[in-house]
This record gives C-alpha cells, sequence and structure tokens, in this order.
C-alpha cells in the first residue's frame, strides 16, 4: 500500500502571498489531519477532515482552511502570508473507527520571505 | 489548554546505554497516548498507541508504559544503537472519534557509537 504522500515538499512564497498545499492519503482512509511544526515548537494541530467535513479545528487564525475531496484527498490554504507561517506541514491520515491511528506524510518544507 | 510534556528535551548516550523517557499528559478526559519516532527528513513512524491503564508494549528494544490516573508513559529503550537516533514524540488523544492529536515536544536522542 502506497503511503501518504505530499506535495511539494518545498516551497518558497513572499510575505503577503497565499498557497495551497496538498496531501493524498493512503487507500482507504478517509480522515485526513493538518499539523504545522515551527522551530522551538512541537507538532501543532490544525485541523481534521473526514469524508469531505471539517471534524476537528485547532487553534490558528482564520488565514488557514483546508478542505478534502470525495477521493479523500485534502488540501490546506494559508492566504496572506506572513513570516510566522514559515514551517514544516504535516498530513496525516487514519481509517476506520480508529481516527486516532494516524500515519504521516514526509511534509511540506514551506518558507516564507 | 491540555498541555503534553516530554522529557528530557535531548539526550546523549554512548551505544549500547539504556535509556528511558518521559510523557506527561492530562489525566482527565484520556482516551489513547501514541508515540511515535521521527529521524530527520523521514515521516514520523508510529511505535504503540497504548489504551489502557498499565499497559505495556514491546517493540524489539524499546518499550513502554502508561499509567493514566497519574498521567504518565514511559519509553524505553534497551541497549542503544546509532540508528535509534531520532526524536520520540508522544501523543496524547481524548476521544476515540478523532484525528486530533495532541503532541508534546519530543525528545531528541543521540546515540554515539
Amino acid at each position: 500500500k502506497a503511503g501518504v504522500t505530499q506535495t511539494p515538499r518545498y516551497l518558497i512564497k513572499t510575505r503577503g502571498q497565499q498557497v495551497t498545499l496538498s496531501c493524498s492519503p493512503i487507500s482507504g482512509h478517509r480522515s485526513v489531519s493538518w499539523y504545522q511544526q515551527t522551530p522551538g515548537q512541537g507538532l501543532q494541530f490544525l485541523f481534521e477532515y473526514f469524508s469531505e467535513t471539517q471534524r476537528n479545528k485547532g487553534n490558528f487564525p482564520g488565514r488557514f482552511s483546508g478542505r478534502q475531496f470525495s477521493n479523500s484527498r485534502s488540501e490546506m490554504n494559508v492566504s496572506t502570508l506572513e513570516l510566522g507561517d514559515s514551517a514544516l506541514y504535516l498530513c496525516a491520515s487514519s481509517g476506520g473507527d480508529r481516527a486516532y491511528e494516524q500515519y504521516f506524510g514526509p511534509g511540506t518544507r514551506l518558507t516564507v520571505t | 489548554i491540555l498541555n503534553v510534556e516530554q522529557s528530557p528535551q535531548s539526550l546523549h548516550v554512548q551505544e549500547g546505554d539504556s535509556t528511558n523517557f518521559t510523557c506527561s499528559f492530562p489525566s482527565s478526559n484520556f482516551y489513547a497516548l501514541h508515540w511515535y519516532r521521527w529521524e530527520t527528513a523521514k515521516s514520523p513512524e508510529a511505535l504503540f498507541v497504548m489504551t489502557l491503564n498499565g499497559d505495556e508494549k514491546k517493540k524489539g528494544r524499546i518499550s513502554a508504559t502508561l499509567n493514566t490516573k497519574e498521567g504518565y508513559s514511559y519509553l524505553y529503550i534497551k541497549g542503544s544503537q546509532p540508528e535509534d537516533s531520532a526524536t520520540y514524540l508522544c501523543a496524547f488523544i481524548g476521544s476515540s472519534n478523532t484525528g486530533k492529536l495532541i503532541f508534546g515536544q519530543g525528545t531528541t536522542l543521540q546515540v554515539k557509537p
């Protein structure tokens, strides 16, 4: 079974721009969660999507949004980028009844200049 | 705000040493605890999911224990090897029906040959 994939792996954007990151879950998995890791911080939960609906949301500003498609692929969008948004963004997928058993992708490294 | 704490923050040991780390979490509203291993430039890899007070799990030279009443878990590595060098993360889960994991900051282990 193919693992979780994320595209792109690296991205450089300018302050004020917007960015879209993509995550393809493991086949059959319906839950996708997104996390942000910045220097000095642990992994911070952004949001979780299940069956195209946002099921949980972390404590991030409205500039961070996401969606999930019918094939369970998910995208997250960050509008009006700030320097502090530079981070590693990880997505994780899970299937069945145990949404907490998550399998992570390799991440997208976003740099905002 | 849920707080998950890990200690120590980093650890340097010699090959062959045994070591252990601690994860502290809220003892209320506990559903499960995850341990992950995260090597540089790779995806976090699940080690254990623990749900019951008194749970003990083992995978090769790595084992973990869980005390939900007092809110802590220990991860032990017996006879550390250089390939054990990684960041070890614990994540708290408060509900069965959620993909929201609350992570600690991690313990970074460096094993010297």
